[in-house]
């Protein structure tokens, strides 16, 4: 089986410019969330989505939004990039939503965005 | 909110055993454990539940104390392969957003 598969893998953007991140989840998987690494924030949060519908969502500004499309792909899109939006950004799919005790993530490889 | 993992660092010699603790100031609905290699995305390795419990698979398992509001992830005869940042995940509530610790570095020398 196929695992989470992310593109673009790397992406250099300019300060202003905007950016879309997409994930394929694990086929069969309903639940894709989105995370963002940097080395001094560490692992943050971004958003969940289960069925084309937005469960959650992290402490970032309005310039990150996201979507899911019916076949359970998704979307992320960062807005008027910043300097500081520089990062590895990560997408996971699971089967279940994550209070179900068989719960299992598996993250894809990440997009690394660098903006000058 | 963010838990605060314990230790940082470690560096073990191949075969012994290490503890890596995670703590909130807030009762917990669930903790969630990863690996991540350099270089690597975040492994799942486990998730546990309020009410108590332990997991394990291998010799990695893990255990969550409501009171204390800390889960430990314990690693048993390490090995090389174990090596990675290992970071924990918190809900406070279900259906909640994961907060996640910063993560602690563990090194296994030969």
């Amino acid at each position: 089986k196929a695992g989470v598969t992310q593109t673009p893998r790397y992406l250099i953007k300019t300060r202003g410019q905007q950016v879309t991140l997409s994930c394929s989840p694990i086929s069969g998987h309903r639940s894709v969330s989105w995370y963002q690494q940097t080395p001094g924030q560490g692992l943050q949060f971004l958003f969940e989505y289960f069925s084309e519908t937005q469960r959650n969502k992290g402490n970032f500004p309005g310039r990150f939004s996201g979507r899911q499309f019916s076949n359970s792909r998704s979307e992320m899109n960062v807005s008027t990039l910043e300097l500081g939006d520089s990062a590895l950004y990560l997408c996971a799919s699971s089967l279940s939503v994550n209070w179900a005790a068989s719960y299992e993530q598996y993250f894809g490889p990440g997009t690394r965005l660098t903006v000058t | 909110q963010q838990p605060v993992q314990s230790p940082q660092a470690v560096i073990l010699r191949e075969g012994e055993d290490a503890v890596i603790n995670c703590s909130s100031s807030k009762a917990l609905y669930s903790v969630h454990w990863y690996r991540q290699k350099h270089g690597e995305a975040p492994v799942f390795l486990m998730i546990l539940l309020k009410g108590g419990e332990q997991k394990g698979h291998d010799k990695i398992s893990a255990s969550f104390n409501e009171k204390k509001q800390q889960s430990s992830l314990y690693l048993t005869a390490s090995q090389l392969s174990y090596s990675g940042t290992y970071f924990c995940g918190t809900e406070i509530n279900r259906d909640d957003k994961i907060i996640f610790g910063k993560g602690t570095r563990l090194h296994i020398l030969p």
